[in-house]
C-alpha cells in the first residue's frame, strides 16, 4: 500500500508570495495533520483535520491555513511568506483522530523562501 | 506548555558500540513515541510506549517508558552504520485540541564503520 504522499518535493518562493502544499493520506485514513520542521529542530504541530473539519491548531499566525477534501487529501496554504517560513513541511495521516491512533508521516515538502 | 528534552543532542560512535538516548519531561504523557528520521525524509515510527515501566524491544533497539510516564529511553546494542539518523521522541498532547504530537529536538546519531 502507498504511504503518505506530498507534493511538491521542493519549492523555492520569494518573500511575500503565497504557497500551497498538498498531501494525500494513506488509503482509509481520515485524519491529516500538518507539522513544520525547521532545520535542527523537531517537528512543530500546525493543524489537524478530521472528516474535513479543523480539530486542532498550533501556535501559528493566521497566514497559515488548511483544508481537507472529501477524499481526505489536504492542502496547507501559507500567505505573505517570510524568510522564517523556510522549513520542511510534513503531513501525517492517521485512521482517526490523532489522539487515538498512530500517525504516519510523508516525506515532506522542503520550502525555501528567499 | 509541555516540553520534551532529548539528550545528547549529537552522538558519534563506532560500529559495534552501545548507546542510550534520553527523552525527559516535567509533564506526564499518556504515551510516548520514538521516530527515526533520515535527511530530507519524514519521521518513521519505531515504537509507541503507553504503560509506565513498559519495556519494548525491536531487534537491537530497546525502549523504556519511565514509571511516572515523564521520561523514556532508547538503547541501541551493537550499533551499525544503518542506525545513523535523527532519533525523535514525541508525546501526545491532549490539551486544547483533538490530540497532536509534541516533539523533542532530536538526537543526531552517526555510526562510523
Amino acid at each position: 500500500d502507498a504511504g503518505v504522499t506530498q507534493s511538491p518535493t521542493h519549492l523555492i518562493k520569494t518573500r511575500g508570495q503565497q504557497v500551497t502544499l498538498r498531501c494525500s493520506p494513506i488509503s482509509g485514513h481520515k485524519s491529516v495533520s500538518w507539522y513544520q520542521q525547521v532545520l535542527g529542530q523537531g517537528p512543530q504541530f500546525i493543524f489537524q483535520y478530521y472528516e474535513k473539519e479543523e480539530r486542532g491548531r498550533g501556535n501559528f499566525p493566521d497566514r497559515f491555513s488548511a483544508r481537507q477534501f472529501p477524499n481526505y487529501s489536504s492542502e496547507l496554504n501559507v500567505n505573505a511568506l517570510l524568510l522564517g517560513d523556510s522549513a520542511l513541511y510534513l503531513c501525517a495521516s492517521s485512521l482517526g483522530l490523532a489522539a487515538n491512533y498512530e500517525q504516519y508521516f510523508g516525506p515532506g515538502t522542503r520550502l525555501t523562501v528567499t | 506548555t509541555q516540553l520534551l528534552e532529548q539528550s545528547p543532542q549529537f552522538l558519534s560512535i563506532q560500529e559495534g558500540e552501545n548507546l542510550t538516548v534520553y527523552c525527559n519531561s516535567s509533564s506526564v504523557f499518556s504515551s510516548l513515541q520514538w521516530y527515526r528520521q533520515e535527511p530530507g525524509e519524514g519521521p518513521v515510527l519505531l515504537v509507541t510506549v503507553v504503560t509506565g515501566g513498559e519495556v519494548k524491544k525491536l531487534k537491537r533497539l530497546t525502549f523504556q517508558f519511565g514509571d511516572a510516564r515523564k521520561d523514556s529511553s532508547l538503547h541501541i546494542t551493537a550499533a551499525q552504520p544503518g542506525d545513523t539518523g535523527l532519533y525523535l521522541c514525541a508525546g501526545m498532547d491532549y490539551g486544547g485540541s483533538q490530540g497532536n504530537l509534541i516533539f523533542g529536538k532530536g538526537t543526531k546519531l552517526s555510526v562510523k564503520p
